[in-house]
């Protein structure tokens, strides 16, 4: 089945610099690549996802960029704000495999 | 966007009851639901796939006698654990896919906090 690292586990930056976040995935046939936003005790909401037909989207200060030869993708965000810290998840596949998750600190 | 429910959102129980916990799909049918668990500060993991009419497909490690799922009509999915015990203490969130579209959205719930004494 499916298999999603992600890293850093936990990632801290200043308020207006910029985040990434990495996921690697094992199947090769997936083509579905959902990221998840999850404040404390609420649900993972949807930021931004991206289709194996396509390399790059970008949604105002997010974009996720995919590499199916290196079954790769990532996550970035620019000019973080403090209402972008969060764990994000990434994930994979039509039944989501979640990676392990990212704590978004953003630093004042 | 599409919304999904979860009932109830916060559950107390003594050890050895059952919980039947409610997932529904409010504006869209919902052929597939996902049933997920997420311990503190831990990834969410995949316990089962539910299909509507059909056995629900459990992942490995998943005991499917203790987390019973049905999934008996497009915008109703429930998961009930049985002979809950404090280490089932979780919180447990759906998701549903939209059917009829042409998507791979998948649009989570609310979550349920379960709290076994």
């Amino acid at each position: 089945g499916e298999n999603v690292e992600q890293h850093p586990s936990t990632l801290s930056v200043q308020e207006g610099d910029s985040a990434v976040i990495k996921c690697t995935y094992s199947d090769s046939a997936s083509n579905y690549f959902p990221w998840y936003k999850q404040e404390l005790g609420k649900r993972p909401q949807l930021i931004i996802d991206i289709r194996s037909n396509v390399g790059e989207k970008k949604d105002q200060r997010i974009a996720v960029t995919l590499n199916k030869t290196a079954k790769h993708f990532s996550l970035h965000i620019t000019e973080t704000q403090p209402e972008d810290s969060a764990v994000y998840f990434c994930a994979a596949s039509t039944k989501i495999i979640f990676g392990k998750g990212t704590r978004l600190h953003i630093l004042p | 966007g599409a919304v999904v429910s979860q009932h109830p959102s916060w559950v107390i129980c003594k050890s050895g009851t059952s919980v039947k916990i409610e997932c529904r799909s409010l504006d869209f049918q919902a052929t597939t639901m996902f049933w997920y668990r997420q311990f503190p500060k831990q990834s969410l993991m995949l316990m089962a796939t539910s299909n509507e009419g059909s056995k629900a497909t459990y992942e490995q490690g998943v005991e499917k006698d203790k987390f019973l799922i049905n999934h008996a009509s497009l915008t109703l999915s429930t998961l009930t654990v049985t002979s809950a015990h404090p280490e089932d203490s979780s919180f447990y969130i759906c998701s549903a896919r939209d059917g009829q579209g042409h998507t791979d959205t998948q649009y989570f719930g609310p979550g349920t906090r379960l709290t076994v004494l």
